[in-house]
């Protein structure tokens, strides 16, 4: 079954570098989430997008930026790169209008490294 | 804020006995719990997901227990086997939407 793509895998940026991650879901699923991950860290909710809005935020930088797309990817845009944004990145996608809670499946990541 | 956390970091088990893995949340309003498992340089996968109606729920080799009174989950893996090997997490999310996941437990199998 098709998964969830995520590109890069890998990024190398120096500081106050931009960098964009994609992240293609699921076919049919039309809702995104991204999520940071820190070195031995948990998953933190940064921002989603149902139908091409955004739907929830959460502690996204405002450094950064997303959307999604007609086709329903969706890109992180992130700007002035710091040390501090060095983690995996995760997108997550779901089906919202299967039921109240939705399972989302996860991509393989992109591993973000700001020098 | 509002969190997920667990109550041991590291777990360390011999092949073929039964793991459990704890998780205390905060959030008395969450409707959905979930069980993730993550090996190294791969995104979360789905276990087990409990509704907060319930207070079992089985699957293969894995059962999630969830007590409201004290606000904790815990997932039991039967056997446990070197592939199951990863980083375990309890996430939580009010009514669907974005998952408040909690500290991760490694869960080490030896053989």
């Amino acid at each position: 079954a098709a998964g969830v793509i995520q590109s890069p895998r890998h990024l190398i940026k120096e500081k106050r570098e931009t960098a964009t991650l994609k992240c293609y879901p699921i076919p049919r699923h039309d809702t995104v989430y991204w999520y940071q991950q820190g070195p031995g860290q948990d998953p933190q909710f940064l921002i989603s997008f149902y139908e091409k809005m955004q739907s929830d935020k959460g502690s996204i930088p405002d450094r950064f930026s997303a959307q999604q797309f007609s086709d329903y990817h969706s890109e992180l845009n992130m700007s002035s790169l710091e040390l501090g944004d060095s983690a995996l990145y995760f997108c997550a996608s779901s089906l919202e209008a299967a039921s109240a809670y939705n399972e989302q499946f996860f991509g393989p990541g992109t591993r973000l490294t700001v020098l | 804020g509002e969190s997920v956390g667990l109550h041991l970091p590291t777990l360390s088990v011999q092949e073929g006995d039964n793991s459990i893995i704890n998780c205390a949340y905060s959030n008395s309003a969450s409707d959905y719990f979930i069980w993730y498992k993550q090996e190294s340089g791969k995104g979360p996968q789905f276990i087990i997901d409990i509704r907060s109606n319930m207070d079992k729920r089985q699957g293969q080799r894995v059962t999630v227990l969830l007590n409201k009174t004290v606000k904790h989950l815990s997932l039991q893996i039967a056997a446990t086997q070197p592939g199951d090997s990863a980083v375990y997490f309890c996430a939580e999310t009010p009514a669907g939407g974005k998952l408040i996941f909690g500290q991760g437990t490694e869960l080490s199998v030896k053989p």
